[in-house]
This record gives structure tokens, sequence and C-alpha cells, in this order.
């Protein structure tokens, strides 16, 4: 069966310090691969989408970026955060476009306080 | 970009009635999608309505989609407390999964 893992669950982190959520994937090949970001009591924001290995579509101009080094596995970072930039971090999957659904399974999150 | 938009933003009810949720969306969809969050967690997929259906149901959940207004209600029955948590639309076309801003359902016992 599937899984998505996502860590860290919490971070508190100072502004200007380097982030780095990650996400990994099992039991699937070849997701589509997804960050989004929920601020307090609010939807869900679409920061990044990925096919494919290196391939990363940025939705929000920002000072966050998204890697994704291998195919089950997707990083978001920041070199300098912000303060606006606390919330709550979501990684999920799909069947790549075309599959049957297009259902999103979601990894539990992280929560990123930013001082 | 697409964004689906819940209405209300908010519904309090008592435990045995129905709620009911409403979202819009602005561009043609494949399919549309409900999801579920509790407090602090990851959405849990609930429902899935095709772009060439009108109505499904899966247990007490009844969702309906009208593509020449380009929105989808959900129904809950007979709600419980349980069911307290936040709800949320998803355009699926394609690539692009955009959730509207959600609807938080408290439910009294």
């Amino acid at each position: 069966s599937q899984t998505i893992h996502q860590w860290p669950a919490t971070l508190v982190q100072p502004v200007g310090s380097p982030l780095s959520l990650e996400c990994t994937v099992e039991g699937t090949s070849n997701p589509n691969l997804y960050w989004y970001r929920q601020a307090a009591g609010r939807g869900l924001q679409l920061l990044f989408y990925s096919v494919g290995i290196g391939q990363i579509s940025s939705e929000v101009p920002q000072n966050l970026s998204a890697s994704r080094p291998q195919d089950r596995q997707f990083i978001l970072s920041s070199k300098k955060l912000l303060l606006s930039d606390s919330g709550f971090y979501l990684c999920a999957w799909s069947v790549l476009a075309g599959g049957p659904t297009g259902e999103l399974f979601f990894g539990e999150g992280s929560r990123l306080t930013v001082l | 970009s697409q964004q689906g938009e819940e209405d209300p933003q908010a519904l309090s009810i008592q435990e045995g009635e129905n709620a009911t949720m409403n979202c819009s969306y602005k561009t043609s969809i494949n399919n549309l999608q409900w999801y579920r969050q509790n407090s602090g967690r990851g959405l849990v997929h609930l429902i899935l309505i095709r772009s060439n259906e009108r109505e499904k149901h899966s247990g007490r959940l009844r969702v309906t989609l009208d593509t020449s207004k380009k929105s989808s209600s959900l129904l809950i029955t007979a709600s419980r407390a349980a069911d307290t948590a936040s709800y949320f639309c998803l355009n699926n076309a394609g690539n692009m999964l955009t959730f509207g801003g959600g609807t938080r359902l408290m439910v009294k016992p």
C-alpha cells in the first residue's frame, strides 16, 4: 500500500534562517507531487507541483523553492525565512495525470512557526 | 489560477441535523472532489464526482454537481459530533488541483 511521510512535524525557526521540509512517498511510482501551505483557519494554497524528477512548477512567487531529486522525494526549501512563511505545510501525491481519479493523498503536515 | 469557493465559511448545527456545504469553481473540470480535515491534520479524501455525473452517494454523504452553474454541494445527513471538521472542495483539471477556502463545520452534541 502507498504511504506518504512528511517531516519534521513541527518546526520553530528564526527569521532569516534556512528551511528544509521533506516528503517521501512509498508504494507507488512516478507520482505527481504537491506542496500546499495553509494559513491558520484558511484554505490551502498550492505552492509547487511536480510531474517528474527535476520538473517543478511554481504557482506563487515567493522566497520558497522546491526540488525533486528522486522520483518519490519532494523537498521544500528556503534560504531565508520570513515571518509570513509561518503556516501549515502539506505534501500530497496523486496518480500521474491521466490516471483514474486524481485523488490526492496527504501527509500529516509540518507546522512552521517563524519568530 | 482556478479557485473554488465554499460557502458558508462556517456552519454550526446540532447532532442529527443535516449539513449542506456549497462550492463554486471558475473553469472546466475533470472531476470535483471533497475532502475533510481535522484540526492540525492532513486532508482525507471523502468523495469524487466526475464532470459527467450529477449526483453521487457514499454512506451519509451526498454530492451534487451542476456544471452549467459551475457549482457542487456536499450534504452530510444525520450529522454526528465526530463530523466536526473543515471540509474542502477540490477542482481537478489535469495537473492543476486547486482547493477552495473550506467550510468549518461544528456539530454540537
